[in-house]
């Protein structure tokens, strides 16, 4: 099915490293993407965006990095705490017929004290 | 609280039965989109409405069916419920077609078992 696919499943760092999660996506059309934080028993929370005519953002504590030759996306998390513990979900907005968000599988970030 | 309300908050049921999950959109959207998310699994999109109008549909099932009232409140209907249909259900607003960019709120989400 459609999906936007993700490198690693799990990812599991020391507490104060930082973390890089992976994205890849097929949509060479897609001009917006998106990261979301999704905690165990919650929906999806927002945490950064980035069209496609740039290729980093940085946010507090976070910076996306998109690369359109390779369509790669990536979500940096400086300084990893307890709380970043979470499943993260890179999002591509496609249009097809109508705009919509697709979503990648997700990965699992663990940070271990 | 993302100003995104679904209820209930979790649903048990029995094979065949059928329920409806409703969804409130955050105060002045208009557009809403419902995920079906599976064990360990990314969000699937279901459906689209926009101001009571369908915009767009994913990989729903014909089982089931979705609306949009006037008050922008929108309700999914799951029929002959399966087994396979446990999972999570979410619903997420954005202002209007065009403004996705500005990002979509998603609710807490109804954990649906199907028993």
């Amino acid at each position: 099915g459609e999906s936007v696919g993700l490198h690693l499943p799990t990812l599991s760092v020391q507490e104060g490293d930082n973390s890089i999660i992976n994205c890849a996506y097929s949509n060479s059309a897609s001009d917006y993407f998106i990261w979301y934080k999704q905690e165990s028993g919650k929906g999806p929370q927002f945490i950064i965006d980035i069209r496609s005519n740039m290729d980093k953002r940085q946010g507090q504590r976070v910076t996306v990095l998109l690369n359109k030759t390779v369509k790669h996306l990536s979500l940096q998390i400086a300084a990893t705490q307890p709380g970043d513990s979470a499943v993260y979900f890179c999002a591509e907005n496609r249009y097809q017929g109508a705009q919509k968000l697709v979503f990648g599988q997700g990965t699992r970030l663990t940070i271990n004290p | 609280d993302s100003g995104v309300t679904q209820t209930p908050k979790h649903l048990i049921t029995a094979t065949g039965q059928r329920v409806t999950l409703r969804c409130s959109p955050r105060s002045g959207d208009l557009s809403v989109y419902w995920y079906q998310q599976s064990l360990d699994q990314g969000l699937q999109f279901l459906i689209q409405y926009y101001n009571g109008e369908e915009r767009a549909k994913g990989n729903i099932l014909e089982r089931f069916s979705a609306q949009q009232f006037p008050d922008l409140h929108s309700e999914l209907n799951l029929s002959s419920l399966e087994l396979g249909d446990s999972a999570l259900y979410f619903c997420a607003s954005s202002a209007a077609p065009g403004r996705e960019r500005d990002g979509y709120t998603f609710g807490s989400g109804t954990r649906l078992t199907v028993v």
